[in-house]
Parts: structure tokens; sequence; C-alpha cells
């Protein structure tokens, strides 16, 4: 069974300032895939950037940046230079393989609402 | 603009009603799914199509029936709903993995949110 745990139900940063979501996993599959994904209020979820199990450097888009520590069993996402558009709800996700095909089966964590400051 | 187009955008239904939603995508993907998600909480997985064939059913009660006439377009019949099932229902489709990292995202749709009265 594979299990995602998100520890901050919300969180404020002030504009332009660095922030960082807290993800930890649990799986005894040898190969999975990290995701993350931004919800704002209108509903839609937005993917933001994967890390694989299997990936040496840990994974950068743009101004989001994951940082994998897979002996922890954690998959952090790092926002730098937060902007008003940020504010919304953060899931990270994780995608399992292994014997059990349940490769195709995205679990998600219970979030991080995510508000940005002037 | 997403790829994943879902409609109705919202819907307000009677329990006895019978209606449909609808879930096209054209990104030639062959996995599609569809997820229920209450106010604050995250999206529950409720079916997986796989190939245009049903492979993961999380034990979703039968007034729900999922159809995929071909590989674009994935649809969920609704039937004798509860209040309870109001919520958004959200479409997604990704490329098919059956090993390895598993690194093909899930693409959604911007979502259905039903009403149930």
């Amino acid at each position: 069974a594979q299990k995602i745990t998100q520890t901050q139900p919300g969180m404020f940063v002030q504009e332009k300032e660095a922030v960082t979501l807290d993800c930890t996993y649990d799986t005894s599959d040898p190969s999975y895939g990290l995701f993350w994904y931004k919800q704002p209020s209108s509903g839609e979820m937005i993917f933001l950037i994967y890390q694989g199990s299997y990936d040496q450097q840990n994974a950068t888009e743009g101004r989001y940046s994951l940082n994998f520590q897979k002996a922890r069993k954690s998959a952090n996402l790092v926002i730098s230079a937060s902007q008003l558009g940020d504010s919304a709800m953060y899931f990270c996700a994780m995608r399992g393989g292994g014997l059990t095909g349940g490769g195709n089966k995205l679990t998600f964590g219970t979030g991080t609402q995510l508000k940005v400051e002037l | 603009d997403t790829e994943v187009t879902q409609t109705p955008k919202h819907l307000v239904m009677g329990m006895t009603n019978k209606k449909s939603l609808k879930c096209e995508q054209h990104m030639g993907h062959r996995a599609m799914y569809w997820y229920k998600q209450k106010a604050k909480k995250p999206p529950e997985l409720m079916f997986v199509y796989s190939y245009e064939k049903l492979s993961i059913n999380e034990s979703v009660p039968s007034r729900f029936s999922p159809e995929c006439p071909n590989s674009s377009l994935l649809n969920l019949h609704l039937h004798a709903l509860q209040p309870e099932d109001s919520a958004l229902y959200l479409c997604a489709s990704s490329r098919m993995e059956t090993g390895g990292p598993l690194g093909s995202p899930l693409h959604f749709g911007n979502g259905t949110r039903l009403t149930v009265t």
C-alpha cells in the first residue's frame, strides 16, 4: 500500500520569499514516481513537477524544485520567489509500480493550502 | 487551456434523475481516470481505464457507471445519486505505463461540480 503524508494544512509566505511544502511517503514498491500538483480555487489540477525514484538529481522546473531525500522518504516542494498567483492548494502524489498492477494509480496526500501575502 | 475537456462545468440533479458527465482528450493517452473530490479534501480515485478497458474500480457504488466508448472519450453515467455524492468530479488522462519510474503525469480537466438535491 502507498501512503502520502502532508503535515502542513496551511502555510503563509511573503511575496518574493521562498517556501517549502513538506511531503513524506511510504511504499514497498521498488520503483515509483512522485508528483506535485497545484489546485487553484477554480478547481483545475495543474501538474508542477515530477521526481522518479531512481533519479540521482533533484528535479527543477522554473521556480519549482523538489528536495528529494530517498532514505528519509521525503519529497518536499520548494517554490522560490513566491507570487500572489501561487496562492492555491498543493498536493503531493505518488504512482507506484511493482507487481501489484497499480502503476496507473495516483495517490494524493491531504494537501497544503498556501497563501502568498504582500 | 487544459487539454482535457470536461462537460458540463456545473450540474444540478435530483436523486431520481439520470445524467452523464463527459470527458475528452486528444493527446493520444491510453489511460483515463475518474476522480471524486470533496471540498478541502484530496481527489479520490474512482475508476481507471487502460486501453479502453476498465482496469481499476475502487469499490464505487453501482449508481456510478463509467464508459469508455473510444480512446478519446470517457463518460460517467449517474443514476439515483444521493446528496452526499455532491462533489467535484475530475477526469484525467495519461500515457500508459506498467513499470519503471512511472513518470507520466496525469493531465486533469477542470472538473464538473455536481450538486445532488
